[in-house]
Protein backbone atom coordinates (compact mmCIF):
# COMPACT_ATOMS: atom_id res chain seq x y z
CA UNK A 1 0.00 0.00 0.00
CA UNK A 2 0.78 3.87 -0.28
CA UNK A 3 3.65 4.49 2.39
CA UNK A 4 6.42 6.95 3.29
CA UNK A 5 8.74 6.18 5.82
CA UNK A 6 11.82 7.71 7.69
CA UNK A 7 15.68 5.72 8.01
CA UNK A 8 16.15 7.39 11.44
CA UNK A 9 13.85 7.71 14.01
CA UNK A 10 16.41 10.44 15.99
CA UNK A 11 19.17 12.55 15.10
CA UNK A 12 21.40 14.20 17.32
CA UNK A 13 23.82 16.87 15.31
CA UNK A 14 26.16 19.54 16.79
CA UNK A 15 25.25 23.39 16.57
CA UNK A 16 26.50 24.04 13.16
CA UNK A 17 26.91 21.41 11.72
CA UNK A 18 24.61 20.38 8.46
CA UNK A 19 21.69 18.00 9.25
CA UNK A 20 20.39 15.49 6.80
CA UNK A 21 17.03 13.28 7.39
CA UNK A 22 16.20 11.40 4.58
CA UNK A 23 12.78 9.35 3.42
CA UNK A 24 11.23 6.89 1.38
CA UNK A 25 8.13 6.63 -0.37
CA UNK A 26 6.78 3.90 -2.22
CA UNK A 27 4.35 5.36 -3.95
CA UNK A 28 5.38 6.14 -7.79
CA UNK A 29 2.35 7.98 -8.68
CA UNK A 30 3.19 10.73 -5.80
CA UNK A 31 3.47 14.16 -7.53
CA UNK A 32 4.08 16.57 -4.82
CA UNK A 33 6.72 16.01 -1.61
CA UNK A 34 6.72 18.25 1.56
CA UNK A 35 8.83 18.51 4.36
CA UNK A 36 7.30 19.76 7.83
CA UNK A 37 8.49 20.66 11.08
CA UNK A 38 6.73 20.31 14.38
CA UNK A 39 7.51 21.42 17.57
CA UNK A 40 6.07 20.30 20.80
CA UNK A 41 2.16 21.77 21.41
CA UNK A 42 2.31 22.79 18.05
CA UNK A 43 0.66 21.80 14.33
CA UNK A 44 3.40 20.91 11.60
CA UNK A 45 4.49 23.94 9.95
CA UNK A 46 5.22 23.55 6.48
CA UNK A 47 8.73 23.93 5.69
CA UNK A 48 10.00 23.37 1.76
CA UNK A 49 8.03 21.27 -1.35
CA UNK A 50 9.07 19.89 -4.29
CA UNK A 51 7.20 18.93 -7.47
CA UNK A 52 7.80 15.65 -8.99
CA UNK A 53 9.46 17.18 -12.10
CA UNK A 54 12.25 18.73 -10.10
CA UNK A 55 15.24 17.06 -8.01
CA UNK A 56 16.06 19.86 -6.01
CA UNK A 57 15.00 22.99 -4.70
CA UNK A 58 16.41 25.32 -2.07
CA UNK A 59 15.13 27.39 0.52
CA UNK A 60 16.15 29.46 3.28
CA UNK A 61 18.98 26.97 5.18
CA UNK A 62 17.16 24.65 4.05
CA UNK A 63 17.23 22.14 0.38
CA UNK A 64 15.58 19.51 -0.27
CA UNK A 65 16.41 16.38 -2.93
CA UNK A 66 14.29 14.25 -5.02
CA UNK A 67 15.45 10.91 -6.15
CA UNK A 68 12.49 9.28 -8.06
CA UNK A 69 14.67 6.56 -9.45
CA UNK A 70 15.31 5.19 -6.16
CA UNK A 71 12.08 7.03 -4.40
CA UNK A 72 14.23 8.50 -1.94
CA UNK A 73 13.61 12.10 -0.56
CA UNK A 74 15.92 14.12 1.69
CA UNK A 75 16.12 17.69 4.05
CA UNK A 76 19.38 19.16 4.31
CA UNK A 77 19.32 21.80 7.07
CA UNK A 78 22.67 23.90 6.83
CA UNK A 79 24.35 25.35 10.59
CA UNK A 80 21.75 23.55 11.88
CA UNK A 81 20.51 25.88 14.88
CA UNK A 82 19.21 24.77 18.39
CA UNK A 83 15.69 26.28 17.17
CA UNK A 84 15.50 23.63 14.62
CA UNK A 85 15.07 20.98 17.33
CA UNK A 86 11.71 19.28 16.44
CA UNK A 87 10.21 16.14 14.72
CA UNK A 88 10.43 16.33 11.48
CA UNK A 89 7.62 14.79 8.46
CA UNK A 90 7.87 14.09 5.11
CA UNK A 91 4.86 13.69 3.26
CA UNK A 92 3.62 12.91 -0.19
CA UNK A 93 0.76 14.08 -2.48
CA UNK A 94 -0.58 11.50 -3.86
CA UNK A 95 -1.86 12.40 -7.76
CA UNK A 96 -5.19 13.39 -7.51
CA UNK A 97 -6.22 15.77 -4.58
CA UNK A 98 -4.72 17.16 -1.12
CA UNK A 99 -4.77 14.07 0.85
CA UNK A 100 -1.12 13.88 2.38
CA UNK A 101 0.40 10.87 3.30
CA UNK A 102 2.82 11.26 6.44
CA UNK A 103 6.16 9.11 7.48
CA UNK A 104 6.55 8.31 11.08
CA UNK A 105 8.48 11.41 11.54
CA UNK A 106 12.46 12.21 12.88
CA UNK A 107 13.15 13.63 15.93
CA UNK A 108 16.34 16.38 15.54
CA UNK A 109 18.42 16.93 18.65
CA UNK A 110 20.65 19.95 18.36
CA UNK A 111 23.47 19.66 20.96
CA UNK A 112 25.31 23.28 21.87
CA UNK B 1 -3.36 37.73 9.39
CA UNK B 2 -4.71 35.28 11.83
CA UNK B 3 -3.82 31.20 10.49
CA UNK B 4 -5.45 28.28 11.15
CA UNK B 5 -7.17 28.62 14.25
CA UNK B 6 -8.88 25.56 16.38
CA UNK B 7 -11.30 24.90 19.25
CA UNK B 8 -11.04 23.70 22.18
CA UNK B 9 -7.16 22.83 22.26
CA UNK B 10 -7.78 20.54 24.97
CA UNK B 11 -10.78 17.87 25.97
CA UNK B 12 -11.46 15.41 27.87
CA UNK B 13 -13.97 12.85 27.50
CA UNK B 14 -15.26 9.19 28.04
CA UNK B 15 -15.61 6.04 26.66
CA UNK B 16 -19.24 6.70 24.60
CA UNK B 17 -19.21 10.66 24.20
CA UNK B 18 -19.41 12.33 21.26
CA UNK B 19 -17.29 15.33 20.50
CA UNK B 20 -17.15 18.38 18.25
CA UNK B 21 -14.01 19.90 16.94
CA UNK B 22 -14.08 23.38 15.23
CA UNK B 23 -11.62 24.79 12.78
CA UNK B 24 -11.35 28.02 11.12
CA UNK B 25 -9.31 28.33 7.98
CA UNK B 26 -6.43 30.96 6.73
CA UNK B 27 -7.92 33.64 5.38
CA UNK B 28 -8.15 33.32 2.04
CA UNK B 29 -8.30 29.41 2.24
CA UNK B 30 -11.94 27.72 0.93
CA UNK B 31 -10.45 24.11 1.36
CA UNK B 32 -10.60 22.22 5.19
CA UNK B 33 -8.81 19.07 5.81
CA UNK B 34 -8.71 17.04 9.10
CA UNK B 35 -6.14 14.81 10.76
CA UNK B 36 -5.05 12.24 13.44
CA UNK B 37 -1.74 12.10 14.93
CA UNK B 38 -1.25 9.34 17.65
CA UNK B 39 1.44 10.12 20.01
CA UNK B 40 4.67 9.46 18.33
CA UNK B 41 3.22 9.12 15.23
CA UNK B 42 2.78 11.08 11.95
CA UNK B 43 -0.49 12.65 10.87
CA UNK B 44 -3.24 10.77 9.17
CA UNK B 45 -5.77 11.88 6.92
CA UNK B 46 -9.48 12.03 7.82
CA UNK B 47 -10.92 13.86 5.07
CA UNK B 48 -11.39 16.81 3.38
CA UNK B 49 -14.48 19.76 2.75
CA UNK B 50 -14.73 21.91 -0.08
CA UNK B 51 -17.69 23.92 -1.26
CA UNK B 52 -19.15 22.05 2.16
CA UNK B 53 -19.02 18.78 0.70
CA UNK B 54 -16.75 16.00 2.10
CA UNK B 55 -14.42 15.54 -1.31
CA UNK B 56 -11.81 12.73 0.24
CA UNK B 57 -11.65 10.63 2.96
CA UNK B 58 -8.99 8.11 4.60
CA UNK B 59 -9.45 5.07 6.34
CA UNK B 60 -11.70 6.40 9.11
CA UNK B 61 -15.44 4.56 10.37
CA UNK B 62 -18.55 6.67 9.56
CA UNK B 63 -18.07 7.43 13.88
CA UNK B 64 -15.89 10.16 12.21
CA UNK B 65 -17.85 13.02 10.23
CA UNK B 66 -17.72 16.70 9.61
CA UNK B 67 -19.14 19.39 7.93
CA UNK B 68 -17.97 22.78 6.39
CA UNK B 69 -19.94 25.73 6.64
CA UNK B 70 -20.53 28.94 4.05
CA UNK B 71 -17.75 30.83 5.33
CA UNK B 72 -15.12 27.83 5.03
CA UNK B 73 -15.04 27.37 8.40
CA UNK B 74 -15.51 23.09 9.64
CA UNK B 75 -16.29 20.91 12.18
CA UNK B 76 -15.01 17.37 12.91
CA UNK B 77 -17.68 15.46 15.15
CA UNK B 78 -16.94 11.61 16.28
CA UNK B 79 -19.21 10.10 17.55
CA UNK B 80 -19.22 7.14 20.46
CA UNK B 81 -15.44 7.69 21.16
CA UNK B 82 -13.27 5.04 22.47
CA UNK B 83 -10.10 4.90 24.05
CA UNK B 84 -7.71 4.83 21.15
CA UNK B 85 -9.72 8.00 19.57
CA UNK B 86 -7.43 10.09 21.77
CA UNK B 87 -4.63 11.71 19.62
CA UNK B 88 -4.07 15.30 18.77
CA UNK B 89 -7.08 16.37 15.76
CA UNK B 90 -4.93 18.83 13.13
CA UNK B 91 -7.19 21.02 10.84
CA UNK B 92 -5.53 22.37 7.93
CA UNK B 93 -6.51 24.91 5.07
CA UNK B 94 -5.99 25.12 1.91
CA UNK B 95 -6.78 26.63 -1.46
CA UNK B 96 -8.46 23.77 -3.73
CA UNK B 97 -6.94 24.25 -6.88
CA UNK B 98 -6.22 20.12 -6.96
CA UNK B 99 -2.85 18.49 -6.25
CA UNK B 100 -0.47 19.46 -4.17
CA UNK B 101 -2.19 22.95 -2.66
CA UNK B 102 0.40 24.17 0.30
CA UNK B 103 -1.75 23.31 3.35
CA UNK B 104 -1.03 25.32 6.71
CA UNK B 105 -1.69 23.09 10.01
CA UNK B 106 -3.36 24.85 13.20
CA UNK B 107 -2.22 23.64 16.52
CA UNK B 108 -4.51 21.18 17.15
CA UNK B 109 -6.94 19.66 19.55
CA UNK B 110 -5.52 17.40 21.85
CA UNK B 111 -8.06 14.73 22.91
CA UNK B 112 -8.12 12.46 25.50
CA UNK B 113 -10.71 9.67 25.91
CA UNK B 114 -10.79 8.08 29.98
Amino acid sequence: GESVGLHLPTLSVQEGDNSIINCAYSNSASDYFIWYKQESGKGPQFIIDIRSNMDKRQGQRVTVLLNKTVKHLSLQIAATQPGDSAVYFCAENMEYGNKLVFGAGTILRVKS
Amino acid sequence: DAGVTQSPTHLIKTRGQQVTLRCSPKSGHDTVSWYQQALGQGPQFIFQYYEEEERQRGNFPDRFSGHQFPNYSSELNVNALLLGDSALYLCASSNYRGSGEKLFFGSGTQLSVL
